[in-house]
């Protein structure tokens, strides 16, 4: 089985300019997930979605940030500008649905801004 | 007061040893909690759930839950220089509907 796919893996960019990342869930996972990780924390959640509705976005920055999952399955995270403090791993898990909690990470995107 | 606390560490155990890693957490709603290992660079990995209170193993790990005390703790038996890596425990209050997770504590099991 196929694990969550993300991409980019590695993004550099200056502050102000905007980026983007990607997200495809395990095949059948309902319930997809955007964590913010800065180094020496755990992951935070961002934005967490039911099939293609949000169920929870009360940690993300909207005035910067936005994600969609259009037709519940693959998922994309924008951030416009971008901040120095916005340098982080992005992580996107997946689980089953909602009432199962075992979430299941990607390899991350480690975003730098400069 | 953080919800989920960790000690940060670094534990440092002898290969063979037991490691015992703690979690406590603040919210007594809270209904099923995690455990995560991080290799530094990499992603986390699911190593271990438990949702009542005792004991659970599976191989060399045993999860522990006291939720009277709001305290869960990982025990790793045998430790192997391969188990070193950065342990995350993570609590799911079905109140907030979310996944909280501690900072971590970083684990060093020396050869």
């Amino acid at each position: 089985e196929a694990g969550v796919a993300q991409s980019p893996r590695y993004k550099i960019i200056e502050k102000r300019q905007s980026v983007a990342f990607w997200c495809n869930p395990i095949s059948g996972h309902a319930t997809l997930y955007w964590y913010q990780q800065i180094l020496g924390q755990g992951p935070k959640l961002l934005i967490q979605f039911q099939n293609n509705g949000v169920v929870d976005d009360s940690q993300l920055p909207k005035d910067r940030f936005s994600a969609e999952r259009l037709k519940g399955v693959d998922s994309t995270l924008k951030i416009q500008p971008a901040k120095l403090e916005d340098s982080a791993v992005y992580l996107c898990a997946s689980s089953v649905d909602l009432a199962n909690n075992e979430q299941f990470f990607g390899p991350g995107t480690r975003l730098t801004v400069l | 007061q953080k919800e989920v606390e960790q000690n940060s560490g670094p534990l440092s155990v002898p290969e063979g040893a037991i490691a015992s890693l703690n979690c406590t957490y603040s919210d007594r709603g809270s209904q099923s909690f995690f455990w995560y290992r991080q290799y530094s660079g990499k992603s986390p990995e699911l190593i271990m759930f438990i949702y009542s209170n005792g004991d659970k193993e599976d191989g060399r790990f045993t999860a522990q839950l006291n939720k009277a005390s709001q305290y869960v703790s990982l025990l790793i038996r045998d430790s192997q220089p391969s188990d070193s890596a950065t342990y995350l425990c993570a609590v799911h209050s079905g109140s907030a509907r979310q996944l909280t997770f501690g900072s971590g504590t970083q684990l060093t099991v020396l050869p």
